[in-house]
């Protein structure tokens, strides 16, 4: 019930197209949804973060869109560049959660992104 | 601004050798920390995590063990490195005022046992 997972493991993308990641959790508990950003020998880098209170948030070309529903949430990288390769990790967690659970984050296994020039 | 610094950046040790990684963040009190482990630049694996000095929780069963001997200091360590252990490993931190479930993550640890 902790799992999250994600598809696809590595994507292609022309610059200019539309990324979509995906990704499907299970623990109805989980209220913070975050998406990290990983180039080659980096550590991750929080990209952007949702609350299951809002179904889509915005920040530049990047969108996360979020089914409570469906217990599933995405990111979309619009007009992709080359820049934005990297490998990208979507993440869940309880914000509020007391003793040994406390900001415990559950990674998806990652996707691998190549945007070509 | 909070930083958060890991050294060495890189490390080659033979199996059964010892093994000593340090994290430590500036600019925030109290944080979180965590250890990861990242194998064959994929997902990550939680480690350890500490809520305070000397408060250490293991995630999982395995050759390493985690110290805070600092507020903001977390080591991570090995009495005898297996082969397996090899991997890039990760430390973060997360806490501070309204956003204390945000983790930010250290450059890493890359180390190879030989």
């Amino acid at each position: 019930q902790q799992q999250v997972k994600q598809s696809p493991q590595s994507l292609i993308v022309q610059k200019g197209g539309i990324s979509i990641i995906n990704c499907a959790y299970e623990n109805t508990a989980f209220d913070y949804f975050p998406w990290y950003q990983q180039f080659p020998g980096k550590g991750p880098a929080l990209l952007i973060a949702i609350r299951p209170d809002v179904s889509e948030k915005k920040e530049g070309r990047f969108t996360i869109s979020f089914n409570k529903s469906a217990k599933q949430f995405s990111l979309h990288i619009m007009d992709s560049q080359p820049g934005d390769s990297a490998t990208y990790f979507c993440a869940a967690s309880k914000r509020y959660a007391g003793g040994t659970s406390y900001g415990k984050l559950t990674f998806g296994q990652g996707t691998i992104l190549t945007v070509h020039p | 601004s909070q930083t958060i610094h890991q050294w060495p950046a890189t490390l080659v040790q033979p199996v059964g050798s010892p093994l000593s990684l340090e994290c430590t963040v500036e600019g925030t009190s109290n944080p979180n920390l965590y250890w990861y482990r990242q194998a064959a630049g994929r997902g990550l694996q939680l480690l350890f995590y500490s809520v305070g000095i000397g408060q250490i929780s293991s995630e999982v069963p395995q050759n390493l063990s985690a110290s805070r001997p600092q507020d903001r200091q977390f080591i991570l360590s090995s009495k005898k490195l297996l082969l397996s252990d090899s991997g890039f490993y990760l430390c973060a931190w997360s806490g501070g005022t309204s956003r204390f479930f945000e983790q930010y993550f250290g450059p890493g640890t890359r180390l190879t046992v030989t």
